[in-house]
């Protein structure tokens, strides 16, 4: 089955903590781009990835870091998280048609920072 | 700035009635415009992609429309179904966004089929 997963779905930690949210798609997708979701705001891009060792930042990527070593894994870094950073977060692939081609969302991550 | 401006923001119809989304774009020039469909809790669902010249796309029960001279889209939904509740989002990816995928969200409708 095609998809886009993410580990893990829930997580709470305190404020400082390193944290790493896994995301991994087996379409053989060139494209993966980070996501946060807020309550009134529309999806907003953190980073985004081209191809292997191909990244750059989307339009909030303070505080973020990301790596694409392999094309089926894309990474989301939280070196020190803060409180403002509690968010429901999703990854995302798609092929390199990218114009018209169908983004894949993955189930979310919703992270609470204490 | 470019702005997706969807309208209503939540709206509550019985099932079986029909509904009308609206999305209000300030992107110009833009490559395409898609809907979306997210499930609480879960991650957004392509429902159709327009390009720029396309105005009319299908899927079952959804029509999405687009109209470039005034910068609107409309998502229709026929003979809603409890299933159909969720928020629906509007996204437009612009013309000219570096060589990749920029998409620009909108916030979203809420919407809630009753019984």
């Amino acid at each position: 089955e095609a998809q886009v997963t993410q580990n893990p779905r829930y997580l709470i930690t305190v404020t400082g903590k390193k944290l790493t949210v896994t995301c991994s798609q087996n379409m053989n997708h060139e494209y993966m781009s980070w996501y946060r979701q807020d309550p009134g705001l529309g999806l907003r891009q953190i980073y985004y990835s081209m191809n292997v060792e191909v990244t750059d930042k989307g339009d909030v990527p303070e505080g973020y870091k990301v790596s694409r070593k392999e094309k089926r894994n894309f990474p989301l870094i939280l070196e020190s998280p803060s409180p403002n950073q509690t968010s429901l977060y999703f990854c995302a692939s798609s092929g390199d048609r990218w114009s018209t081609d169908t983004q894949y969302f993955g189930p979310g991550t919703r992270l609470t920072v204490l | 700035k470019n702005q997706v401006e969807q309208s209503p923001q939540s709206l509550i119809i019985l099932e079986g009635k029909n509904c009308t989304l609206q999305c209000n774009y300030t992107v110009s020039p833009f490559s395409n415009l898609r809907w979306y469909k997210q499930d609480t809790g879960r991650g957004p669902v392509s429902l159709t992609i327009m390009t720029f010249s396309e105005n009319t796309k299908s899927n079952g029960r959804y029509t999405a429309t687009l109209d470039a001279d005034t910068k609107q889209s409309s998502l229709h939904i026929t003979a809603s179904q409890l299933s159909d509740s969720a928020s629906y989002i509007c996204v437009v990816s612009p013309m000219f966004s570096g060589g990749y995928n920029k998409l620009i969200f909108g916030a979203g409708t809420r919407l809630a089929v009753h019984p």
